[in-house]
């Protein structure tokens, strides 16, 4: 399967609790995007690299949500002391880095926090 | 800011029937437009886009400025048309803004 792979595909933990997730992209696209999708919503954006600069984050990444990707191709979204309302899917997609390239979804991981 | 609204949750209709499922979007520029479609246990895959003005699988999408709407449009749907559809924009940035999704279900 040559598409976005992520790792967990299922996560359960305790709050306050710390939990790590991984992304890999399709090998050729520069972008990296991280989204996160509650029950009955869209996904909402959370930040995006290019390459291993982090271009942009949103409002909704608190101070313990990281992202890091050192070497411009996987991807770790790192959630530190974990809240019930951290509980999600989220959502890893990677486009080439032109402007407005499409983005290709990952499978997700979905987090449930107890 | 950029703006989603897809006003129904759930829209239910025939095998052969028309379907029409909107989209109505808030953003001062000239957003491109997304139709994302998710099949019951698989990821979230690109439809159509408005720039490419195919039509896949039967579905279409028109944009209409006046009206911010970018409605998709099947003429005839067919069982394997259910899932979840979501609309999306973007513009002046790469993230993509989504409407909370309508399930559409094709009844036999």
């Amino acid at each position: 399967d040559t598409g976005v792979s992520q790792d967990p595909r299922h996560k359960i933990t305790k709050r306050g609790q710390n939990v790590t997730f991984r992304c890999d992209p399709i090998s050729e696209h520069n972008r990296l995007y991280w989204y996160r999708q509650t029950l009955g919503q869209g996904p909402e954006f959370l930040t995006y690299f290019q390459n291993e600069a982090q271009l942009e984050k949103s409002r909704l990444l608190s101070d313990r949500f990281s992202a890091e990707r050192p070497k411009g191709s996987f991807s770790t979204l790192e959630i530190q002391r974990t809240e019930q309302g951290d509980s999600a899917m989220y959502l890893c997609a990677s486009s080439f880095s032109t402007n407005q390239e499409t983005q290709y979804f990952g499978p997700g991981t979905r987090l449930l926090v107890l | 800011a950029q703006r989603v609204t897809q006003p129904e949750k759930l829209l239910s209709v025939f095998k052969g029937a028309p379907v029409e499922l909107k989209c109505n979007y808030s953003y001062s520029g000239s957003p491109e437009l997304f139709w994302y479609v998710q099949y019951s246990r698989q990821r979230l895959q690109l439809l159509l886009r408005h720039i490419s003005r195919e039509s896949i699988k039967g579905f279409t999408a028109d944009l209409n400025k006046g009206e911010t709407s970018f409605h998709l449009k099947k003429p005839f749907a067919q069982e394997e048309d259910s899932a979840m559809y979501y609309c999306a924009t973007q513009g002046g940035s790469e993230k993509l803004v989504f409407g909370k999704g309508t399930k559409l279900t094709v009844n036999p």
